[in-house]
């Protein structure tokens, strides 16, 4: 595709209940990251994936998130139990080979709503 | 820790007017330094990057200077235009075999004409 794309661009849940979002990254980048973004704040880092492999999760904020990419290409994000907390808009961001140099390219987002 | 500090928005200029918006970081090592912007009703794309101290990055009449001695990566342009309103990210990458970003909070701009 032509850029990251990741959906759905909206959702809303309640309290409790299990969401998965989507994100599909730019064809041929090999690594792939998930952040969060509250409302007046910057992203803040959530998981790195540089293939299949989850090289970096320092960022999840508890067990009840988990993200899989398992042939290397779409990656979601898993988000159990939801509370009105985890409310903000998770991007997603890839970039040809990773590294503290290369350019990344966001999505658009998903806002998630927890009612 | 590894942090970015941002100056508070908004901040409100005139077309044609002089724009600094001031980035600090706090960071071991030798990062590399970026400014990303968000237009309304888009994602997040790179402006410009600086990947070392001294380095002057520049793109659509922006440029930042990577200065070491005050760990600093401010945002400038000589004359702004009405479409330049957007929020602006400054974010340092330090990790050399992830490319996490550690943004600041943002800082909006919006240009009257």
């Amino acid at each position: 595709g032509a850029g990251v794309s990741q959906t759905p661009s909206n959702k809303v849940t309640e309290k409790g209940k299990y969401v998965e979002l989507r994100c599909d990254p730019i064809s041929g980048h090999t690594a792939l990251y998930w952040y969060r973004q509250s409302l007046g704040q910057g992203p803040e880092f959530l998981i790195y994936f540089q293939g299949t492999g989850a090289a970096d999760d320092s960022g999840l904020p508890n067990d009840r998130f988990f993200a899989v990419r398992p042939e290397g290409s779409v990656s979601t994000l898993k988000i159990q139990r939801t509370e009105r907390g985890d409310s903000a808009v998770y991007l997603c961001a890839s970039s040809l080979q990773g590294g503290k140099n290369t350019e990344a390219f966001f999505g658009q987002g998903t806002r998630l709503t927890v009612v | 820790g590894n942090s970015v500090t941002q100056m508070e928005g908004p901040v409100t200029l005139s077309e044609e007017a002089f724009l600094t918006i001031n980035c600090t970081y706090t960071a071991t090592g030798y990062p590399s330094l970026f400014w990303y912007v968000q237009y309304p009703g888009e994602g997040l794309q790179l402006l410009l990057k600086a990947t070392k101290a001294d380095d002057k990055g520049s793109n659509k009449g922006f440029e930042a200077t990577y200065r070491k001695e005050t760990t600093s990566f401010h945002l400038e342009k000589g004359s702004v235009q009405v479409s330049d309103s957007a929020v602006y990210f400054c974010a340092l990458s330090r990790t050399s075999n992830t490319g996490k970003l550690i943004f600041g909070q943002g800082t909006t701009l919006q240009v009257k004409p």
